[in-house]
Protein backbone atom coordinates (compact mmCIF):
# COMPACT_ATOMS: atom_id res chain seq x y z
CA UNK A 1 0.00 0.00 0.00
CA UNK A 2 1.63 3.26 -0.97
CA UNK A 3 2.02 6.24 1.88
CA UNK A 4 2.20 9.38 0.11
CA UNK A 5 0.08 12.31 1.41
CA UNK A 6 -1.31 15.51 -0.45
CA UNK A 7 -2.11 18.02 1.63
CA UNK A 8 -5.17 20.63 0.90
CA UNK A 9 -7.27 18.15 -1.05
CA UNK A 10 -8.77 20.89 -2.27
CA UNK A 11 -7.92 24.72 -2.00
CA UNK A 12 -9.90 27.64 -2.91
CA UNK A 13 -7.57 31.06 -3.43
CA UNK A 14 -7.45 34.46 -4.89
CA UNK A 15 -5.94 35.66 -6.99
CA UNK A 16 -2.54 36.90 -6.37
CA UNK A 17 -1.76 35.01 -2.75
CA UNK A 18 1.19 33.10 -2.04
CA UNK A 19 0.68 29.04 -1.78
CA UNK A 20 2.30 26.09 -0.95
CA UNK A 21 1.07 22.13 -1.65
CA UNK A 22 2.49 19.79 0.50
CA UNK A 23 3.44 16.67 -0.50
CA UNK A 24 5.42 13.49 1.70
CA UNK A 25 5.68 9.93 1.43
CA UNK A 26 7.26 7.65 4.23
CA UNK A 27 8.36 5.15 1.96
CA UNK A 28 12.11 6.45 1.28
CA UNK A 29 11.59 6.73 -2.40
CA UNK A 30 14.19 9.20 -3.51
CA UNK A 31 12.29 10.04 -6.70
CA UNK A 32 9.46 12.43 -6.43
CA UNK A 33 7.41 13.79 -9.41
CA UNK A 34 4.60 16.52 -9.67
CA UNK A 35 2.01 16.60 -12.89
CA UNK A 36 -0.41 19.02 -13.29
CA UNK A 37 -3.49 17.43 -14.87
CA UNK A 38 -6.84 19.54 -16.17
CA UNK A 39 -10.32 17.94 -15.72
CA UNK A 40 -10.87 14.76 -17.82
CA UNK A 41 -7.21 15.74 -19.36
CA UNK A 42 -3.98 13.95 -19.67
CA UNK A 43 -1.29 14.84 -17.09
CA UNK A 44 1.62 16.83 -18.16
CA UNK A 45 5.08 16.60 -15.74
CA UNK A 46 6.23 19.75 -14.44
CA UNK A 47 8.60 19.40 -11.84
CA UNK A 48 10.60 16.04 -10.83
CA UNK A 49 13.16 15.31 -8.37
CA UNK A 50 16.07 12.27 -8.03
CA UNK A 51 16.78 12.76 -4.57
CA UNK A 52 17.75 15.79 -1.82
CA UNK A 53 18.57 18.74 -3.19
CA UNK A 54 18.11 17.57 -6.44
CA UNK A 55 15.37 19.64 -9.12
CA UNK A 56 14.36 19.75 -12.02
CA UNK A 57 11.53 21.12 -14.35
CA UNK A 58 8.86 18.78 -16.15
CA UNK A 59 7.96 19.02 -19.66
CA UNK A 60 4.93 21.12 -19.32
CA UNK A 61 6.50 25.21 -18.39
CA UNK A 62 4.85 26.11 -14.98
CA UNK A 63 5.48 28.97 -12.62
CA UNK A 64 5.59 26.69 -9.81
CA UNK A 65 8.38 26.34 -7.69
CA UNK A 66 9.93 22.95 -5.35
CA UNK A 67 12.06 22.03 -3.16
CA UNK A 68 13.66 18.64 -2.02
CA UNK A 69 15.38 19.39 1.39
CA UNK A 70 14.48 16.08 2.77
CA UNK A 71 13.86 12.53 1.22
CA UNK A 72 10.02 12.44 2.12
CA UNK A 73 9.38 15.94 1.77
CA UNK A 74 8.12 17.46 -1.99
CA UNK A 75 6.37 20.80 -1.51
CA UNK A 76 5.09 22.81 -4.68
CA UNK A 77 5.03 26.64 -4.21
CA UNK A 78 3.78 29.49 -6.47
CA UNK A 79 4.63 32.67 -5.15
CA UNK A 80 1.25 34.90 -7.14
CA UNK A 81 -2.08 32.49 -7.63
CA UNK A 82 -3.77 33.26 -11.04
CA UNK A 83 -7.08 31.91 -12.33
CA UNK A 84 -4.68 30.04 -15.18
CA UNK A 85 -3.23 28.08 -12.46
CA UNK A 86 -6.07 26.18 -11.38
CA UNK A 87 -5.79 22.68 -12.01
CA UNK A 88 -5.36 19.52 -10.42
CA UNK A 89 -1.86 18.72 -9.00
CA UNK A 90 -0.86 15.04 -8.11
CA UNK A 91 2.21 13.85 -6.25
CA UNK A 92 3.94 10.86 -6.95
CA UNK A 93 7.28 8.79 -5.69
CA UNK A 94 8.96 5.93 -6.60
CA UNK A 95 12.24 3.76 -5.66
CA UNK A 96 12.92 1.97 -9.17
CA UNK A 97 12.89 2.24 -12.82
CA UNK A 98 10.49 -0.08 -13.64
CA UNK A 99 8.53 0.58 -10.63
CA UNK A 100 5.12 1.89 -11.09
CA UNK A 101 4.55 5.64 -9.56
CA UNK A 102 2.80 6.08 -6.71
CA UNK A 103 0.61 8.95 -6.52
CA UNK A 104 -1.22 10.90 -3.77
CA UNK A 105 -4.97 11.80 -3.66
CA UNK A 106 -4.12 15.19 -5.25
CA UNK A 107 -4.88 19.09 -4.89
CA UNK A 108 -7.59 20.67 -6.64
CA UNK A 109 -6.68 24.09 -6.98
CA UNK A 110 -9.12 26.39 -7.85
CA UNK A 111 -8.16 30.29 -7.90
CA UNK A 112 -10.67 32.67 -8.29
CA UNK B 1 4.80 13.02 -32.45
CA UNK B 2 3.02 12.33 -29.29
CA UNK B 3 4.75 9.18 -27.34
CA UNK B 4 1.58 7.69 -26.01
CA UNK B 5 -1.91 7.33 -28.23
CA UNK B 6 -5.33 6.71 -27.09
CA UNK B 7 -7.69 7.10 -29.74
CA UNK B 8 -10.89 6.14 -27.85
CA UNK B 9 -11.84 8.79 -26.21
CA UNK B 10 -14.66 7.22 -24.63
CA UNK B 11 -15.52 3.00 -24.30
CA UNK B 12 -18.96 1.44 -22.86
CA UNK B 13 -19.31 -2.09 -22.11
CA UNK B 14 -21.99 -4.03 -20.48
CA UNK B 15 -21.16 -5.70 -16.85
CA UNK B 16 -19.63 -9.41 -17.37
CA UNK B 17 -18.25 -8.52 -20.90
CA UNK B 18 -14.54 -7.80 -21.70
CA UNK B 19 -13.25 -4.71 -23.10
CA UNK B 20 -9.86 -3.59 -24.69
CA UNK B 21 -8.61 -0.19 -24.36
CA UNK B 22 -6.02 0.72 -27.12
CA UNK B 23 -2.74 2.06 -26.42
CA UNK B 24 0.31 3.07 -28.77
CA UNK B 25 3.59 4.53 -28.18
CA UNK B 26 6.32 5.73 -30.10
CA UNK B 27 9.96 5.50 -28.77
CA UNK B 28 13.28 5.21 -30.20
CA UNK B 29 14.88 3.02 -26.74
CA UNK B 30 15.03 -0.42 -26.73
CA UNK B 31 14.29 -0.50 -22.90
CA UNK B 32 11.06 0.78 -21.85
CA UNK B 33 8.31 0.05 -19.88
CA UNK B 34 4.63 0.37 -20.28
CA UNK B 35 1.99 1.07 -17.35
CA UNK B 36 -1.53 1.50 -16.83
CA UNK B 37 -3.48 3.51 -14.56
CA UNK B 38 -7.04 3.71 -13.57
CA UNK B 39 -8.42 7.15 -12.06
CA UNK B 40 -11.53 7.15 -10.62
CA UNK B 41 -13.81 10.22 -10.73
CA UNK B 42 -12.10 10.93 -7.47
CA UNK B 43 -9.32 11.84 -8.89
CA UNK B 44 -6.59 9.53 -7.76
CA UNK B 45 -4.70 7.29 -9.95
CA UNK B 46 -4.45 3.30 -9.18
CA UNK B 47 -1.84 1.56 -10.69
CA UNK B 48 -3.03 -1.49 -13.08
CA UNK B 49 -0.40 -3.19 -14.66
CA UNK B 50 3.28 -2.88 -16.20
CA UNK B 51 4.99 -4.83 -19.21
CA UNK B 52 8.44 -4.06 -19.73
CA UNK B 53 10.02 -3.81 -23.31
CA UNK B 54 12.00 -6.95 -22.63
CA UNK B 55 9.46 -9.26 -20.66
CA UNK B 56 8.91 -12.03 -23.67
CA UNK B 57 4.92 -13.32 -21.75
CA UNK B 58 1.86 -10.57 -21.07
CA UNK B 59 1.50 -9.18 -18.12
CA UNK B 60 -1.21 -10.30 -16.06
CA UNK B 61 -2.70 -8.73 -12.87
CA UNK B 62 -6.03 -10.23 -11.97
CA UNK B 63 -8.88 -9.22 -14.36
CA UNK B 64 -6.58 -7.24 -15.96
CA UNK B 65 -3.88 -8.07 -18.56
CA UNK B 66 -2.15 -5.93 -21.33
CA UNK B 67 -1.71 -7.23 -24.35
CA UNK B 68 1.90 -6.10 -25.63
CA UNK B 69 2.51 -6.64 -29.41
CA UNK B 70 6.27 -5.04 -29.98
CA UNK B 71 6.82 -5.13 -33.21
CA UNK B 72 3.28 -2.94 -33.56
CA UNK B 73 3.88 -0.39 -30.27
CA UNK B 74 0.96 -1.07 -28.70
CA UNK B 75 0.09 -2.24 -25.27
CA UNK B 76 -4.12 -2.67 -25.20
CA UNK B 77 -5.13 -3.42 -21.85
CA UNK B 78 -7.73 -5.92 -21.16
CA UNK B 79 -10.32 -5.98 -18.11
CA UNK B 80 -12.29 -8.99 -18.17
CA UNK B 81 -16.09 -9.48 -16.60
CA UNK B 82 -16.55 -6.22 -16.37
CA UNK B 83 -17.45 -4.71 -12.87
CA UNK B 84 -19.62 -1.40 -12.45
CA UNK B 85 -16.63 -0.78 -10.25
CA UNK B 86 -14.59 -0.33 -13.60
CA UNK B 87 -16.15 2.85 -14.73
CA UNK B 88 -13.08 5.17 -14.85
CA UNK B 89 -10.33 7.15 -16.68
CA UNK B 90 -7.79 5.02 -17.92
CA UNK B 91 -4.30 6.46 -18.74
CA UNK B 92 -1.56 4.03 -20.67
CA UNK B 93 1.91 5.66 -19.50
CA UNK B 94 5.71 5.05 -20.78
CA UNK B 95 9.04 5.68 -19.29
CA UNK B 96 11.82 5.44 -22.05
CA UNK B 97 15.37 4.41 -21.14
CA UNK B 98 15.10 2.28 -18.38
CA UNK B 99 18.01 2.53 -16.06
CA UNK B 100 19.41 5.41 -17.16
CA UNK B 101 19.81 8.16 -14.68
CA UNK B 102 19.03 11.98 -15.14
CA UNK B 103 15.81 12.56 -17.59
CA UNK B 104 15.22 8.84 -18.70
CA UNK B 105 12.79 7.87 -15.39
CA UNK B 106 9.72 10.36 -16.57
CA UNK B 107 6.29 8.39 -16.95
CA UNK B 108 5.13 10.63 -19.97
CA UNK B 109 0.64 9.72 -20.08
CA UNK B 110 -1.47 9.58 -23.24
CA UNK B 111 -4.90 11.16 -22.72
CA UNK B 112 -7.01 8.90 -21.53
CA UNK B 113 -10.03 6.83 -22.70
CA UNK B 114 -13.17 7.13 -20.15
CA UNK B 115 -14.76 3.94 -19.88
CA UNK B 116 -18.55 2.91 -19.01
CA UNK B 117 -19.79 -0.52 -17.42
CA UNK B 118 -23.22 -0.34 -18.18
CA UNK B 119 -25.94 -3.20 -16.76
Amino acid sequence: EADIYQTPRYLVIGTGKKITLECSQTMGHDKMYWYQQDPGMELHLIHYSYGVNSTEKGDLSSESTVSRIRTEHFPLTLESARPSHTSQYLCASTRQYNSPLHFGNGTRLTVT
Amino acid sequence: AQKITQTQPGMFVQEKEAVTLDCTYDTSDQSYGLFWYKQPSSGEMIFLIYQGSYDEQNATEGRYSLNFQKARKSANLVISASQLGDSAMYFCAMREGLGVTGGGNKLTFGTGTQLKVEL
